[in-house]
């Protein structure tokens, strides 16, 4: 298996902030990295694919970088609706794994 | 538009077996490159990939559960069913179901059901 390892586990932020998550995957996995959005209660939405590509209809402040084995999503200009949690993907190998989660929370 | 919904019952007994069926609409599972996932979360918990049909019929589990799963499709009525045996309480979840993007080199989900939540209890 090829964990995948989140970090912070948990963000504090305002609204207007800019929030970076890393993702570290155990193997290399090229680019082969999605990012999901999950709020209470629904089922996780995806945001990035490829490790930099925007899904449709996902607003340009998110964006993703990296390659190998480190990854980062940012979310710049924090807004309300942004404050949720957020898992990464390697999505190069089976079993497909998940990181552990962030959840970004109001400051 | 693409569309997933989870069903199955909400209570399981120990050493049973749960039946979830996710039954889609808006794409066809004959089409190349598509497949269905079954995801899980336990409250409280990350999310756990379980296994994935794609539309060449090829099947791929989660080692950790394979011996308990068994994902199967049935493309003329838009369905894929997975069935868990012998569960244990350990198997409370919300249950998804997830289109799959699938290639050579990458998986990913970009449609999601609402999610199925069972319990298991005596």
């Amino acid at each position: 298996d090829i964990q995948v390892t989140q970090s912070p586990s948990f963000v504090s932020a305002s609204v207007g902030d800019t929030v970076t998550i890393t993702c570290r995957a155990a193997h290399g996995i090229s680019s082969w990295l999605a990012w999901y959005q999950q709020k209470p209660g629904r089922a996780p939405k995806l945001l990035i694919y490829d490790a930099s590509r925007l899904q449709s209809g996902v607003p340009s402040r998110f964006s993703g970088r990296g390659t190998g084995m480190d990854f980062t999503l940012t979310i710049s200009n924090l807004q309300p609706e942004d404050f949720a949690t957020y898992y990464c993907q390697q999505a190069n190998s089976f079993p497909l794994t998940f990181g552990g989660g962030t959840k970004v929370e109001i400051k | 538009q693409v569309t997933l919904r989870e069903s199955g019952p909400a209570l399981v007994k120990p050493t049973q077996t749960l039946t979830l069926t996710c039954t889609f609409s808006g794409f066809s599972l004959s089409t190349s490159g598509l497949g269905v996932s079954w995801i899980r979360q336990s409250p409280g918990k990350a999310l756990e990939w379980l296994a994935l049909i794609d539309w060449d019929d090829d099947k791929y589990y989660n080692p950790s559960l394979k011996p308990r799963l068994t994902i199967s499709k049935d493309t003329s009525k838009n369905q894929v069913v997975l069935t868990v045996t012998n569960v244990d309480p350990v198997d409370a979840a919300t249950y998804y179901c997830a289109r799959t993007l699938s290639t050579v080199t990458t998986n990913w989900f970009d449609s999601w059901g609402q999610g199925a939540l069972v319990t298991v209890s005596s």
